[in-house]
């Protein structure tokens, strides 16, 4: 059980294109995802928190206007990243829980190229 | 500020060895604390964790951690390494019940020599 699936896998776009990641929940329901972005060989570092119905919270220094995140279901949340540029290149992932905050369930990632 | 600081950037050992990786933290009150596993171009496997209670907590795969409140651990240990346990093995602590947001060490890259 607690699987989560992210969608796609891997994408590569054109600078100046807006790309859109999916994180579902496949088997529970997620009132709150977070979404995670990490370097090559570096760690996780926490962009923002989405909630279900609401606005996400994003950490200082992400750019909200550029990472645009939508929770319309229990199941599914996306970022958009808009107006992609190589530096946004990065491998993204996001994670859910079923229930306390704490217990979070990774996706497998998406590994953005901007060209 | 809560921070968690994992001093083994790369660890070789020969398979069937034994295994410690390090992972101290900063944290005020009873820390929530994490050991995620993640391979290449993968998300992360949740190897343990610790809320409370015995300070010795076992995971999958053969893992085992301790936390240590006075030394500000929680080593992740393995008694037999095999080869599929090459990956990048990162510890975590929550900076917040609330938020649920967790804190990253910088990780460490475990090699298994054959």
């Amino acid at each position: 059980g607690a699987v989560v699936s992210q969608h796609p896998s891997r994408v590569i776009c054109k600078s100046g294109t807006s790309v859109k990641i999916e994180c579902r929940s496949l088997d529970f329901q997620a009132t709150t995802m977070f979404w995670y972005r990490q370097f090559p060989k570096q760690s996780l570092m926490l962009m923002a928190t989405s909630n279900e119905g609401s606005k996400a919270t994003y950490e200082q220094g992400v750019e909200k206007d550029k990472f645009l995140i939508n929770h319309a279901s229990l199941t599914l949340s996306t970022l958009t990243v808009t107006s992609a540029h190589p530096e946004d290149s990065s491998f993204y992932i996001c994670s859910a829980t079923p229930g306390a905050l704490y217990e979070q369930y990774f996706g497998p990632g998406t590994r953005l190229t901007v060209t | 500020a809560q921070s968690v600081t994992q001093p083994d950037i790369h660890i070789t050992v020969s398979e069937g060895a034994s295994l410690e990786l390090r992972c101290n933290y900063s944290y005020g009150a009873t820390p929530y604390l994490f050991w995620y596993v993640q391979s290449p171009g993968q998300g992360l496997q949740l190897l343990l964790k610790y809320f409370s209670g015995d300070t010795l907590v076992q995971g999958i795969k053969g893992f085992e951690a301790e936390f240590k409140r006075s030394q500000s651990s929680f080593n992740l240990r393995k008694p037999s390494v095999h080869w599929s346990d090459a990956a990048e093995y990162f510890c975590a602590v929550v900076s917040s019940s609330n938020t649920g947001k967790l804190i990253f060490g910088q990780g460490t890259t475990l090699q298994v020599k054959p």
